[in-house]
C-alpha cells in the first residue's frame, strides 16, 4: 500500500539553527514527492518536489530536501531557520495519476 | 494575476441545507481539485477535473457533486449538508497531470455544519 508518514506532529527550533522536517514513504512504484508549507488561513505553496536525477533537490525559501531511497525518505531542511518559517509543513507521495497522498503534517515552530 | 480564487471564504450551514463553493483560477490550467483538510489528516481528494465538461471521483466523494462548465472554474455542490461535512476545503489546479507537476491551491472555505 502507498503511504507517507511524517513521525513528528511538532518541531520546535531556535532562530539560527538547522531544522529538519521528517518525511517517510511507502510505494512500490517509483515515488514523486512533493513538500508544501501552508501559512495560518493560507492555502498551501509548493517548496519543492522531487521526480528523478539529483537527490538533493533545492526550493523555495532556501528549503531543500533528500531523497534517499533505501530509507524511503524525504526529509525536509533548513541551514538556518527564521521565525517566519513557522507554519504546517505538508509532505506528499504520487505515484503517477490523480491521488496525491498528504501526509497529516508537522507545524514547525521558530523560536527568536 | 490572481492564482487561484475561492467564494466564499466561511459559511455556516444547518444540517440539510444546500450551497455551492466556487472555484476560479486566471492561469489556463487544465486540471483542478477539490480537497478538504481535516486536523490530522492531511487532504483527501474529493472530485477532479481533466479538463472543461469532465470530472471524476476522488477519494471522498460522496456528499459531493462538481461541475466544470467553463475552464476556468470549478463547483463544489453540497446538497444536502451533514455536520460530518464540517471541513476546510481547498480547490487547487495544476498545467498537467499532478504526478508530476506543481499544485496551486486556493485559500480555503471553511465551513462549519451545525
Amino acid at each position: 500500500a502507498q503511504s507517507v508518514a511524517q513521525p513528528e506532529d511538532q518541531v520546535n527550533v531556535a532562530e539560527g539553527n538547522p531544522l529538519t522536517v521528517k518525511c517517510t514513504y511507502s510505494v512500490s512504484g517509483n515515488p514523486y514527492l512533493f513538500w508544501y508549507v501552508q501559512y495560518p488561513n493560507r492555502g498551501l505553496q509548493f517548496l519543492l518536489k522531487y521526480i528523478t536525477g539529483d537527490n538533493l533537490v533545492k526550493g523555495s525559501y532556501g528549503f531543500e530536501a533528500e531523497f534517499n531511497k533505501s530509507q524511503t525518505s524525504f526529509h525536509l531542511k533548513k541551514p538556518s531557520a527564521l521565525v517566519s518559517d513557522s507554519a504546517l509543513y505538508f509532505c506528499a507521495l504520487n505515484t503517477g495519476g490523480f491521488k496525491t497522498i498528504f501526509g497529516a503534517g508537522t507545524r514547525l515552530f521558530v523560536k527568536a | 494575476n490572481a492564482g487561484v480564487t475561492q467564494t466564499p471564504k466561511f459559511r455556516v450551514l444547518k444540517t440539510g441545507q444546500s450551497m455551492t463553493l466556487l472555484c476560479a483560477q486566471d492561469m489556463n490550467h487544465e486540471y483542478m481539485y477539490w480537497y478538504r483538510q481535516d486536523p490530522g489528516m492531511g487532504l483527501r481528494l474529493i472530485h477532479y477535473s481533466v479538463g472543461e465538461g469532465t470530472t471524476a471521483k476522488g477519494e471522498v466523494p460522496d456528499g459531493y457533486n462538481v461541475s466544470r462548465l467553463k475552464k476556468q472554474n470549478f463547483l463544489l455542490g453540497l446538497e444536502s449538508a451533514a455536520p460530518s461535512q464540517t471541513s476546510v476545503y481547498f480547490c487547487a489546479s495544476s498545467l498537467s497531470d499532478i504526478s508530476t507537476d506543481t499544485q496551486y491551491f486556493g485559500p480555503g472555505t471553511r465551513l462549519t455544519v451545525l
